[in-house]
């Protein structure tokens, strides 16, 4: 029951920035965009959240469109550490009140020299 | 800082016998802690969560089972497990009633034979 939409998988030059696209037009208006990313096994790391604007951290950047349908995490210049699994989420409000993250199968990005 | 362990970090038990997977957190208090299971290939299933002692729920009917006997330890159960139980176990914590970033631990990967 995932409420996002990534594409399987990506290819990024070092160095380059690498941008990684995400739908959730289902969001509603008061849920907040997650993202996430897994290094092949190990367990996922929190990389930025946000709601309306756009966030920027020491990792990356979050844009979220207008109509908060879409978003878009940046990696500005993306090193092969780099390469991993990065999942966009939506928190799900559960019926105890809890919220929950539901994370989709994500996009499996390849960070090549 | 917190720290979250999990131990063991791989395990390969035979079909019908028992299960018992833990997780400690250091260096906070009253935390959320969730289980979740990733099968290969997969994206991450919430297999249950818990706000406090003795305060557990489970998102998907199963035969596992969580017990949180102390603040920061939470243990994932089965009486006898089976095939389809294999997979990537992890561990993590959230700041109760705070943000809901998750910090997940190493994880445990399970193989049943």
């Amino acid at each position: 029951d995932a409420k996002t939409t990534q594409p399987p998988s990506m290819d990024c030059a070092e160095g380059r920035a690498a941008n990684l696209p995400c739908n959730h037009s289902t969001i509603s208006g008061n849920e907040y965009v997650y993202w996430y990313r897994q290094i092949h096994s190990q367990g996922p790391q929190y990389i930025i959240h946000g709601l309306k604007n756009n966030e920027t951290n020491e990792m990356a950047s979050l844009i979220i469109t207008e109509d908060r349908k879409s978003s878009t995490l940046i990696l500005p210049h993306a090193t092969l550490r780099d390469t991993a699994v990065y999942y966009c989420i939506v928190r799900v409000p559960m019926n105890t009140g809890f919220q929950k993250l539901v994370f989709g199968t994500g996009t499996r990005l390849l960070v090549s020299p | 800082s917190q720290t979250i362990h999990q131990w063991p970090a791989t395990l390969v038990q035979p079909v019908g016998s028992p299960l018992s997977l833990e997780c400690t957190v250091e260096g906070t208090s009253n935390p959320n802690l969730y289980w979740y299971r990733q099968a290969a290939g997969r994206g991450l299933q919430l297999l249950f969560y818990s706000i406090g002692i003795d305060q557990i729920s489970s998102e998907v009917p199963q035969n596992l089972s969580a017990s949180r006997p102390q603040d920061r330890q939470f243990i994932l159960s089965s009486k006898k497990l089976l095939l389809s139980d294999s997979g990537f176990y992890l561990c993590a914590w959230s700041v109760l009633g705070g943000g809901y970033e998750q910090y997940f631990g190493p994880g445990t990967r399970l193989t049943v034979t």
